[in-house]
C-alpha cells in the first residue's frame, strides 16, 4: 500500500496517560500535515513538518502536545497527559513538494478516545 | 471571521439534480483552492482542485474560482446517492498551509 498509514486506527487511553500517533507518508512524499477532527466539524490544522524540521505549528496547543518528523522513521503526534477534551480523530496527510499547488493526501485517520 | 466558511447544511437534493456546494474564503492572497469529499468516518479523499478564476470540469463535477469575490463553489451534475458526504472546502496561502471549512453535507435522495 503506497498510501498514507496511520497507525493504530483506534487508541483509548486514560486520563493523564500519553498517546502516540504514527504516521508515514506516501513514498516519495516528505512533507506531513497533522489535523484534528471532532465530530460534526471540520478539520483543525495542527503542524506541518518536513523531514527534522517544523515548519509551521500555528494550529498546536501550547502544552502537551508535540510532534516530530525524524530523518528516519514515521511522524509522531505525541500528546501527554491526555484529557478527555482530546479525544477526536487525528488525521495525518502528506504531499510531494509542499508548495501551495500541491494536494494531501489522508491517512485513514487515529480515533483517539480518552476515558 | 473564519479563514475558510461553508454552509454546514444539510444539502439535500433529489438525484439527478444538480448540487451547488458553495465556500468564502478571508485571505486574499490565498493562491489555491480545493475539494475534498468525506465520507462518515472515512478519511478525506481530493475530487478537485483550482487555481485561477473561472471554472474547471472534470466528469460530473465542475469548480468555479472568484478571487475577486473570494468564492469558491462545486458544482455536481446529475447527483447520486453516492454523492452523499460531507464536502470539504480547503485553501492555501503563501505559507502552504492547508485549512479547510468545516464542511457541507449533503444528502441525495433516490
Amino acid at each position: 500500500n503506497a498510501g498514507v498509514m496511520q497507525n493504530p486506527r483506534h487508541l483509548v487511553r486514560r486520563r493523564g496517560q500519553e498517546a502516540r500517533l504514527r504516521c508515514s507518508p506516501m513514498k516519495g512524499h516528505s512533507h506531513v500535515y497533522w489535523y484534528r477532527q471532532l465530530p460534526e466539524e471540520g478539520l483543525k490544522f495542527m503542524v506541518y513538518l518536513q523531514k527534522e524540521n517544523i515548519i509551521d505549528e500555528s494550529g498546536m496547543p501550547k502544552e502537551r502536545f508535540s510532534a516530530e518528523f525524524p530523518k528516519e522513521g514515521p511522524s509522531i503526534l505525541r500528546i501527554q497527559q491526555v484529557v478527555r477534551g482530546d479525544s477526536a480523530a487525528y488525521f495525518c496527510a502528506s504531499s510531494e513538494t509542499g508548495g501551495s499547488n500541491s494536494p494531501l493526501h489522508f491517512g485513514n485517520g487515529t480515533r483517539l478516545t480518552v476515558t | 471571521q473564519k479563514e475558510v466558511e461553508q454552509n454546514s447544511g444539510p444539502l439535500s437534493v433529489p438525484e439527478g439534480a444538480i448540487a451547488s456546494l458553495n465556500c468564502t474564503y478571508s485571505d486574499r492572497g490565498s493562491q489555491s483552492f480545493f475539494w475534498y469529499r468525506q465520507y462518515s468516518g472515512k478519511s478525506p479523499e481530493l475530487i478537485m482542485f483550482i487555481y485561477s478564476n473561472g471554472d474547471k470540469e472534470d466528469g460530473r463535477f465542475t469548480a468555479q474560482l472568484n478571487k475577486a469575490s473570494q468564492y469558491v463553489s462545486l458544482l455536481i451534475r446529475d447527483s447520486q446517492p453516492s454523492d452523499s458526504a460531507t464536502y470539504l472546502c480547503a485553501v492555501t496561502s503563501n505559507n502552504n498551509d492547508m485549512r479547510f471549512g468545516a464542511g457541507t453535507r449533503l444528502t441525495v435522495k433516490p
